[in-house]
């Protein structure tokens, strides 16, 4: 079965600071993989997304994200965060079996230092 | 832009009411989904429709039941609420065949039973 690990709950960087948040999918095919970012109180917002091709993806707000098939990995990153990064982040993998549905990490919440 | 709004932001209900909770999207999508989500525990899919009056069970039904009447509007119904559903609800909508399943979220319903 297909299934998504964020093996860290929280993480907490300097603002300025790089960061990399982790996520681990398992499925045997090229998977559709997704980071979404939830802040404070509201609903989730798409960053990037994943399908094929070009193995580094860019996404909104400075963020990007590597696929590792060797690692079934898609670690997000960002070169310099921000405090207004400080959020939950969720790592998505959608379902092969035509439902369109997403499997969702239990997400990583960031806290950004001044 | 995809816009998918809920009724209410904030609820509270007492124990055995009928809660329904409403859900809007503007972008014509086919698919339709309802998602409590828990600290701890991620988003967990409770409902998913792929197109009017079609409803398929999620991961965690039980209590809950769904109306889809309409395509642009997807209802989550709590027949008689119980402390145990105070979470936070998140309405979700995609397209069925032409995107690759990305969910456009709504910002939420925090629901409260005393």
């Amino acid at each position: 079965a297909q299934s998504v690990t964020q093996p860290d709950i929280h993480i907490t960087v300097s603002e300025g600071a790089s960061l990399e948040l982790r996520c681990n999918y398992s499925y045997g095919a090229t998977p559709y993989l997704f980071w979404y970012v939830q802040s404070p109180g509201q609903g989730l917002q798409l960053l990037l997304k994943y399908f094929s091709g070009d193995t580094l993806v860019q996404g909104i707000k400075g963020f990007e994200a590597e696929f590792k098939r060797s690692q079934s990995s898609f670690n997000l990153r960002k070169p310099s965060v921000h405090w207004s990064d400080a959020a939950e982040y969720f790592c998505a993998v959608l379902r092969m079996d035509s439902s369109y549905k997403l499997i969702f990490g239990s997400g990583t919440r960031l806290l950004v230092r001044p | 832009d995809v816009k998918v709004t809920q009724s209410s932001r904030y609820l509270v209900k007492r124990t055995g009411e009928k809660v329904f909770l409403e859900c809007v999207q503007d972008m014509d999508h086919e698919n339709m989904f309802w998602y409590r989500q828990d600290p701890g525990l991620g988003l967990r899919l409770i409902y998913f429709s792929y197109d009017v009056k079609m409803k398929e069970k999620g991961d965690i039904p039980e209590g809950y039941s769904v109306s889809r009447e309409k395509k642009e509007r997807f209802s989550l119904i709590l027949e008689s609420a119980s402390t145990n559903q105070t979470s936070m609800y998140l309405c979700a909508s995609s397209l069925y065949q032409g995107g690759e399943g990305e969910q456009y979220f709504g910002p939420g319903t925090r629901l409260t039973v005393t």
